[in-house]
């Protein structure tokens, strides 16, 4: 099965920066990546599909980009909703793999 | 709006099946371009996929579980099913259902249910 790595696992940046979460894969996975947000309590919710894809609803501030193993998630200014975990999800393979998270503190 | 709704016992022995039903609101659980997911999150950890199964039945399993797991669904009742055997503290997680869209070439899980917590305990 393929394998996704996230980095880093957490970060603590304040309001207004700019974060930047990677995502890496084990094998090539084309465009074929998804970004969720979870808020503490509540199920993940798609943010951003095939790479690159936003979601109704979801702020221009995030933006994803990348293809083959390494992709990347950019959030251009931290609002205060963001403070959040994300997870990568490669559906390349019918065998579907999620990233570890990456949790999104305020500094 | 589509929702999705877990049901099922919170508490389950060790060694005994989980078994959890996803009820899935109005006529939605009936396109047949979408299909249906379990993914789990134990406390304090990340998402894990157990497994798919289309509208027809067709099931796909993650390989961590594939010998424990079941994914069943009922169109007649508009919900879908997980039974997990041989359960140990390792299985205790919140467990989500979620609607898996595809365009013809990518997929997705969109929307997800409120999530189920199961614990694993005598």
């Amino acid at each position: 099965d393929i394998q996704m790595t996230q980095s880093p696992s957490s970060l603590s940046a304040s309001v207004g920066d700019r974060v930047t979460i990677s995502c890496r894969a084990s094998q090539s996975i084309s465009k074929f990546l998804n970004w969720y947000q979870q808020k503490p309590g509540k199920a993940p919710n798609l943010l951003i599909s095939t790479t690159s894809i936003l979601q109704g609803g979801v702020p221009s501030r995030f933006s994803g980009s990348g293809s083959g193993t390494y992709f990347t998630l950019t959030i251009s200014s931290l609002q205060p909703e963001d403070f959040a975990s994300y997870y990568c999800q490669q559906t390349y393979s019918s065998l579907l793999t999620f990233g570890g998270g990456t949790k999104v503190h305020i500094k | 709006q589509l929702q999705l709704r877990e049901s099922g016992p919170g508490l389950v022995k060790p060694l005994e099946t989980l078994s959890l039903t996803c009820s899935v609101s109005g006529d939605f659980f009936r396109d047949t371009s979408y299909n249906w997911g379990w993914i789990r999150q134990p406390p304090g950890k990340g998402l894990e996929w157990i497994g798919t199964v289309t509208y027809s039945g067709i099931t796909y399993y993650g390989p961590s579980l594939k010998s424990r797991v079941t994914i069943s669904v009922d169109s007649s009742k508009n919900h879908f099913s997980l039974k997990l055997t041989s359960v140990t503290a390792a299985d205790t997680a919140i467990y989500y259902c979620a609607r898996q869209g595809y365009n013809g070439y990518a997929n997705w899980f969109d929307p997800w249910g409120q999530g189920t917590p199961v614990t694993v305990s005598s």
